[in-house]
């Protein structure tokens, strides 16, 4: 079973200050996905990687920056935290499409920015 | 920007019924069709998946696929109360990037 972990699990930030979303996959992918999940939204893209040192916007990127510094690790970084961002945060790890192209999600982060 | 809708928003089914959820998309280049399924509180996690028109059956599920109609379904036979969850599909594109719909809440009442 493809292995995706997230830290941290749960986070309270304030309005204005940074925060950093971490997540790490030992499943060798190479494409690497964040997304926000909220009611009535579904799950959206934020920003996604195709590999260590590639980071590309999604659909929804404003507010948001991505790196990924290794095949293993992508951060999410939110530079000034707004209320608007407060949701619950899913990475993904997957590779390309074949006949087997499942993304394999993490634990989920759920933040909430006071 | 691809959009996906999901139908219907919310679903309630008597066990060992037949559920089917529906999902229409606007991209006609889209090369992958999946369904996720996420319980509550958990991740969501791949269900079933096809990249070419017509069906494909795995135990109790079977997908229905027509790209011309850009339209895509899940159907569950026998349906269990373990099946209750919110079930998410997902067409993909170039780029290796799923759009997922909004989800359909399904409840089996046992």
């Amino acid at each position: 079973e493809a292995a995706v972990t997230q830290s941290p699990r749960n986070k309270v930030a304030v309005t204005g200050g940074k925060v950093t979303l971490s997540c790490n996959q030992t499943n060798n992918h190479n494409n690497m996905y964040w997304y926000r999940q909220d009611t009535g939204h579904g799950l959206r893209l934020i920003h996604y990687s195709y590999g260590a040192g590639s980071t590309e916007k999604g659909d929804i990127p404003d507010g948001y920056k991505a790196s990924r510094p290794s095949q293993e690790n992508f951060s999410l970084i939110l530079e000034l935290a707004t209320p608007s961002q407060t949701s619950v945060y899913f990475c993904a790890s997957g590779d390309e499409w074949g006949n087997y192209a499942e993304q394999f999600f993490g634990p989920g982060t759920r933040l909430t920015v006071l | 920007q691809q959009k996906v809708q999901q139908s219907p928003e919310s679903l309630i089914v008597p066990e060992g019924a037949m559920t089917s959820l529906n999902c229409t998309f606007s991209d006609s280049a889209s090369q992958y069709f999946a369904w996720y399924r996420q319980h509550s509180g958990k991740a969501p996690k791949a269900l079933m998946s096809i990249f070419s028109n017509g069906e494909k059956e795995e135990g109790r599920f079977t997908i229905h696929l027509n790209k011309a109609s850009l339209h895509f379904s899940l159907h569950i036979r026998d349906s269990q109360p373990s099946d209750s969850a919110l079930y998410l599909c997902a067409p993909g594109n170039m780029g290796y990037k799923l759009t997922f719909g909004t989800g359909t809440s399904l409840l089996v009442d046992p």
